[in-house]
């Protein structure tokens, strides 16, 4: 199985900074990577499919990197909504998710 | 307009069953992979099953032997039925379908409570 590692595990920023999320496969996934954002008590959200592509709708200040191993979520300019639990996600072979990065003011 | 509901669960003794549902609309079930993911309390994603277009299943190790994925055409609707349910069985589950070909869940159901407890 495809084990994923998100770092870190708990993050606190400010509203206006930028923020980079980290996750690492144990084996390729190539650049079957998504990312989601989760509010308390909802369904998880799409924000980034394909490691780097923007899902419709989602504002621009979300973009995603990597391939391989490695990715990266990078959010700029937080602002208050921003302010959730984040995974990501491989579907290289069947589902796995990190553990999530929780996103504090 | 998509629109994933999810219903059927509940609290449930150790040992017991239920069956969850996955009603779709706006698109057909069988046109999609669908997949339940659940969420214990406090903690992170987990996917549990997957029915692919031709209706071939897949399940975590977790659920393995216990847990059995189905649809509905008829119905558009995706069934889990959980069996041999234990405490670590837990959970908010959620349906969700991958609409494109890299394996993302477009779609999410608002999820459906199950409690396995005496």
């Amino acid at each position: 199985d495809i084990q994923m590692t998100q770092s870190p595990s708990s993050l606190s920023a400010s509203v206006g900074d930028r923020v980079t999320i980290t996750c690492r496969a144990s084996q390729s996934v190539s650049t079957y990577l998504s990312w989601y954002q989760q509010k308390p008590g909802k369904a998880p959200k799409l924000l980034i499919y394909a490691a780097s592509s923007l899902q419709n709708g989602v504002p621009s200040r979300f973009s995603g990197s990597g391939s391989g191993t490695d990715f990266n979520l990078t959010i700029i300019s937080l602002q208050p909504e921003d302010f959730a639990t984040y995974y990501c996600h491989q579907s290289q072979n069947t589902h796995t998710f990190g553990q999530g990065t929780k996103l504090e003011i | 307009e998509v629109q994933l509901v999810e219903s059927g669960g509940g609290l449930i003794p150790p040992g017991g069953s239920l069956r969850l549902s996955c009603a779709a609309s706006g698109f057909t079930v069988s046109s999609n992979y669908m997949s339940w993911v659940r969420q214990a309390p406090g903690k992170g994603l987990e996917w549990v099953s997957v029915i692919y277009k031709d209706g071939t299943p897949y399940y975590a190790d977790s659920v393995k032997g216990r847990f059995t994925i189905s649809r509905d055409t008829s119905k558009n609707t995706v069934f889990l039925q959980t069996n041999s349910l234990r405490a670590e069985d837990t959970a908010v589950y959620y349906c969700a379908t991958e609409v494109g070909v890299t394996g993302q869940f477009d779609n999410w159901g608002q999820g459906t409570l199950v409690t396995v407890s005496s």
